[in-house]
């Protein structure tokens, strides 16, 4: 089994939908965020959170939201859905501050 | 902020020859971290390499090494004995320790096919 599972693994939806992409792991890890990736842009940090009650806004934060409902799970909802926020989401973990981050499959996102 | 540039969009190579892929990086820090994940068709990403700052000893990984050349801001990616598996995309990234928490820096990415 993964230790960082993301779902759906594809979602297709209508602008102006709420979207939540849901994140759990294994690993035990305090240190979760949310990426998105675009052709040419690399990941792009949009959230994170060093425990349940430490929620911090990234690089591209807005239109997104993010829920940190236990250590183990992360959400990130997209609360109106626009065609320009489609693209590829990782969810990714760590454990100390000087250990790599592991990444989930990913989930990819269109927005019509 | 950090800024990471990776300048080649697509590069080829021959199965079992070597290549170089170049990334450059911005930063006013001296402790961070420089990663090289790989991304294959399944799109999971994968670490491939990492390398700290304060280690002078460039990283190795059986046929992956890098070249980090920290006065110029330059680390790049050397692959060895290519093979197919190694078709890819390639990121560059960057972590500053000090003051972010580990959370990475992209570079945009370069995509290497390894013909047969």
């Amino acid at each position: 089994d993964a230790d960082v599972t993301q779902t759906p693994r594809n979602r297709i939806t209508k602008t102006g939908k709420r979207i939540m992409l849901e994140c759990s792991q294994t690993k035990g890890h305090d240190r979760m965020y949310w990426y998105r990736q675009d052709p040419g842009l690399g990941l792009r940090l949009i959230y994170y959170s060093f425990d349940v009650k430490d929620i911090n806004k990234g690089e591209i934060s807005d239109g997104y939201s993010v829920s940190r409902q236990a250590q183990a799970k992360f959400s990130l909802s997209l609360e109106s859905a626009i065609p320009n926020q489609t693209a590829l989401y990782f969810c990714a973990t760590s454990g100390t501050w000087d250990q790599p981050q592991h990444f989930g499959d990913g989930t990819r996102l269109s927005i019509l | 902020a950090q800024t990471v540039t990776q300048s080649q969009p697509e590069m080829s190579v021959q199965e079992a020859e070597t290549v170089t892929l170049s990334c450059t990086y911005d930063t006013s820090e001296s402790n961070y971290y420089l990663f090289w994940y790989k991304q294959p068709p399944s799109r999971q990403m994968i670490l491939v390499i990492r390398q700290e700052a304060y280690k002078q000893q460039n990283a190795t990984e059986n046929r992956f090494s890098v070249n980090f050349q920290k006065a110029a801001k330059s680390f790049s990616l050397k692959i060895s004995d290519s093979q197919l598996g190694d078709t890819a995309m390639y990121f560059c990234a960057f972590a500053d320790y000090n003051n972010a928490g580990n959370m990475l820096t992209f570079g945009g990415g370069t995509r290497l096919m390894v013909k047969p």
